[in-house]
């Protein structure tokens, strides 16, 4: 069965300074991988997806990732975060061919002044 | 642009009581999701339908929630009788046909249910 972990619950950052958000997968068959987003008491909007192609993906507002497929990650980055970033991120996962979407624990994002 | 409705946004009920919630899904989308949000945690699907068929229900505490997509369009998701660890966010998310799960999933802004 696929699962998703993201190994931190909480990272905290100054503003303007780079971040990762990790996230590790498993699964026995190929997956395509999702970043979502989300801001209290909101629903998750899409941050960017790795389907095929190209292993780094670009987003929204600035966020990248790059899908590791010996290393079974698809860890999050942004060069310079914003105020604005401080929220819920979320890794998902779907297995080729299903409609089935299981979703990491989350890591909050806290962008400091 | 289109968009997920959700309502209630909240609920407070005490338990024991019988609680719904509605989703609208994007037009056209034929596949659905419920998935529930304990605060701190990720989104844990409870159920999945493709048209009004129920494609997997495995998570789904049967013996007190129900859902049914009659039309293939809404659903409703139903809790009877509501329990406290019943607090959660309720989240509706949508899927177009034909994705394969390549597509991105839209969501509602969630029903958040409190029980007391």
């Amino acid at each position: 069965a696929q699962s998703v972990t993201q190994l931190d619950s909480q990272v905290p950052v100054f503003e303007e300074a780079p971040v990762e958000l990790r996230c590790n997968y498993s699964s026995s068959v190929s997956v395509y991988l999702f970043w979502y987003v989300q801001y209290p008491n909101q629903g998750l909007q899409l941050l960017l997806k790795y389907l095929s192609g190209s292993t780094l993906v670009k987003g929204i507002n600035g966020f990248e990732a790059e899908f590791n497929k010996s290393q079974t990650s698809f860890h999050l980055r942004k060069p310079s975060v914003h105020i604005s970033d401080t929220a819920e991120y979320f890794c998902a996962v779907s297995e080729w061919g299903t409609y089935k979407y299981i979703f990491g624990t989350g890591t909050r994002l806290k962008v400091l002044a | 642009e289109a968009e997920v409705a959700q309502s209630p946004r909240y609920k407070i009920t005490e338990k024991s009581q019988a609680v719904a919630f509605w989703c609208d899904p994007i037009s056209g989308h034929a596949t659905l999701y419920w998935y529930r949000q304990i605060l701190g945690q990720g989104p844990e699907l409870l159920v999945q339908f493709q048209d009004e068929s129920v494609v997997d229900d495995s998570q789904l505490p049967k013996d007190r929630f129900s859902a049914e997509r009659l039309k293939g369009v809404d659903s409703t998701l139903k809790i009877q009788p509501a329990e406290l660890g019943d607090s959660a966010m309720y989240l509706c998310a949508s899927s177009p046909s034909g994705s394969g799960g390549t597509g991105e999933l839209f969501f509602g802004e969630g029903s958040r249910l409190t029980v007391l």
